[in-house]
């Protein structure tokens, strides 16, 4: 059994340059979640998707968006990036619908400058 | 605004003692999960308690969920560097179980 990956480990962005950051979910996960986490401070929930659609989003502005694949991986866009948006952005994975138990990857750490 | 407040926020230890923080907030939860994130790393999932008054035990670690719902503990006996990290509490708001409201975190030291 897998567990969550994402990729890039690091990335470096120049402020007004869109990004795209990838998960695969565990394996027999349907739903993903996206968080945010600054320095110093716990993880802000993005988004989450169950079988594709969207599932309940956080206070992100329209600029984050993001997809869910046929064979649950994900994709997390960020357009516009602005210097608060260097962070650590974690993917967690969840049995079914509204699963509470998360299970995170290791993240993406996003540095724009 | 759920929020979730966790205490204290840092805290060194001598190898061998026992701690216990605490996750509180004013909302009621339907589940809380206790996580455990090394630097640089993803947050590790150690329990999940759903039941008022529930306790679990994951070996020198017990976890206690408040009666009312809206606070936990994390006790650990005999502390142990490898015990050192960001300790993060997240709850699941009833009807909204898809998000997970954090915690700041507590960042635990264990020095040898």
């Amino acid at each position: 059994e897998t567990g969550v990956t994402q990729s890039p480990t690091h990335l470096i962005k120049t402020r007004g340059q869109q990004v795209t950051l990838r998960c695969s979910s565990q394996s027999g996960h349907n739903t993903v979640s996206w968080y945010q986490q600054a320095l110093g401070q716990g993880p802000q929930f993005i988004f989450q998707y169950y079988r594709e659609e969207e599932n309940g989003r956080g206070n992100f502005p329209p600029r984050f968006s993001g997809l869910q694949f046929p064979n649950y991986s994900s994709e997390l866009n960020v357009n516009a990036l602005e210097l608060d948006d260097s962070a650590l952005y974690l993917c967690a994975s969840s049995p079914g619908q509204g699963g509470t138990e998360a299970f995170f990857g290791q993240g993406t750490r996003l540095t724009v400058v | 605004t759920q929020l979730l407040e966790q205490s204290p926020q840092f805290l060194s230890i001598q190898e061998g003692e026992n701690l216990t923080v605490y996750c509180n907030s004013s909302s009621v939860f339907s589940s809380l999960q206790w996580y455990r994130q090394e630097p640089g790393e993803g947050p590790v999932l150690l329990v999940t308690v759903v039941t008022g008054g529930e306790v679990k035990k994951l070996k020198r670690l017990t976890f206690q969920f408040g009666d009312a719902r809206k606070d936990s503990s994390l006790h650990i006996t005999a502390a142990q560097p490898g015990d050192t990290g960001l300790y993060l509490c997240a709850g699941a708001v009833p009807g909204a179980n898809s998000k997970l409201t954090f915690g700041k975190g507590i960042t635990l030291s264990v020095r040898p």
